[in-house]
């Protein structure tokens, strides 16, 4: 069974960071593109970043570039997403995805003083 | 980068069925998209994906009662034999070389 368990969210003040993990099971890990996708409360889904089966070839959305940091770690089957200088609208639900077929069940990360 | 326009709600009876529409951009008409399905208060969950010719690939486990199909830019997610279970939001989304995009989401009422 395909398994996508992601930890890590919780409350942070402004300015804070976090650090999202994403264990993977089920399936051939290293052979896949993982991507983090976000949905703040009662928003659509929104992609975040990605990350190439190798780690060779790293993309972020606009909204992150050079505020969060992806990565991957093929021998533990884990992705991780490090996120610094968060903002009150880096609120969301966020998602561990694999291509576009596996989803995570999300962990919640809330900006907020 | 490819933008994908959805309408934001839609409506049908139970045992009918729906088309829902996903509309790719100028100069993306021949991209793969995908379609997801969110029920309420869960995780979305991957349906199929969807190429320009036609062609699909369901995801495990989805229902028969779910079909795509195509025309020129237009990606249309149909659910046959509307369930209760059915109402949800559904997303399409696809990816170029630089980003992947989300449709705003169609939101799924069953009458």
């Amino acid at each position: 069974e395909v398994q996508l368990v992601e930890s890590g969210g919780g409350l942070v003040q402004p300015g804070g960071s976090l650090r999202l993990s994403c264990a993977a099971s089920g399936f051939t890990f290293s052979s896949y593109w993982m991507h983090w996708v976000r949905q703040a409360p009662g928003k659509g889904l929104v992609w975040v970043s990605r990350i190439k089966s190798d780690g060779s070839s790293i993309t972020y959305a606009d909204s992150v570039k050079g505020r969060f940091t992806i990565s991957r770690d093929n021998a533990k089957n884990t992705l991780y997403l490090q996120m610094n200088s968060l903002r009150a609208d880096d609120t969301a639900v966020y998602y561990c995805v694999a291509t576009f077929e596996y989803w995570g069940q999300g962990t919640l990360v809330t900006v907020s003083s | 980068q490819p933008v994908l326009t959805q309408s934001s709600s839609a409506s049908a009876s139970l045992g009918s069925s729906v088309k829902l529409t996903c509309t790719l951009s100028s100069g993306h008409s021949g991209n793969i998209i995908a379609w997801h399905q969110q029920q309420p208060g869960k995780a979305p969950r991957y349906l199929m994906n969807l190429e320009s010719s036609g062609r699909y690939s369901k995801g495990s486990g989805v229902p028969d009662r779910f079909s795509g199909s195509t025309s020129g830019a237009v990606r249309y997610l149909t659910i046959s034999n509307l369930q209760f279970e059915d109402e949800a939001d559904y997303y399409c989304d696809t990816w170029d070389s630089n980003t992947r995009v989300f449709g705003g989401g169609t939101k799924l009422t069953v009458l």
